[in-house]
């Protein structure tokens, strides 16, 4: 099983500020990835799949980059909407997919 | 737009069955683009794969709960359905279902839509 490692738990931002959450896989899955947000109550929704490709309607503020086992997820200028638990999922072991632990978006 | 709603009951005892249904609107269950997924989610913690099944009925498990899972599809009720056998507590958690679009055999898109999840307690 491909386990996903997330890093920080916790970041705080100001908004306006940039965030930079990092995500990591425990064997090379290439750009087999996606970023899902998550807030309080809700279910997750898909931001980017492929590693870089942002799903519908997702604004340009966010964007993903990486390849192999590192990739990052970026938020150029936080909104307010943004600040949520946003997890990692690879699907190179498809079906078999995994998520990471989450990295945690909260106002600084 | 596709919608996906989870229904069942949201407490089960310990050792017994826990049953859900995914009802899909808005689109049909036999496209043969999507795959139809359970994920849960305990509270607290991170999103857990249960796994996929096709409309044709084939389906994939996490082998981590294949033992005691089992999926199912209905496509004149656009449906399908999840059980879980012999539930300890530590199988509370809210439960998802999502579809995932298909290429080549292979999920290549990500889960694009959800449901809203439905909480299930498993008591003691």
């Amino acid at each position: 099983e491909i386990v996903m490692t997330q890093s920080p738990a916790t970041l705080s931002v100001s908004p306006g500020e940039r965030a930079t959450l990092s995500c990591r896989a425990s064997q090379s899955i290439s750009t087999y990835l996606a970023w899902y947000q998550q807030k309080p109550g809700q279910a997750p929704r898909l931001l980017i799949y492929g590693a870089s490709t942002r799903a519908t309607g997702v604004p340009p503020r966010f964007s993903g980059s990486g390849s192999g086992t590192e990739f990052t997820l970026t938020i150029s200028s936080l909104q307010s909407e943004d600040f949520a638990v946003y997890y990692c999922q690879q699907y190179e072991g498809w079906p078999l997919i995994t998520f990471g632990p989450g990295t945690r978006v909260d106002i600084k | 737009q596709v919608q996906l709603q989870e229904s069942g009951p949201g407490l089960v005892k310990s050792s017994q069955t826990l049953s859900l249904t995914c009802t899909v609107s808005g689109g049909s269950i036999s496209n043969g683009d999507y795959y139809w997924t359970w994920i849960r989610q305990a509270p607290g913690k991170a999103l857990e794969w249960i796994g996929y099944i096709y409309y044709s009925g084939g389906s994939y498990y996490n082998p981590s709960l294949k033992s005691r899972v089992s999926f199912s599809v209905d496509t004149s009720k656009n449906q399908f359905s999840l059980k879980l056998r012999s539930v300890t507590v530590a199988d509370t958690a809210v439960y998802y279902c999502a579809r995932e679009e298909v290429t080549g055999g292979m999920g290549l898109y990500g889960l694009d839509v959800w449901g809203q999840g439905t909480t299930v307690i498993v008591s003691s």
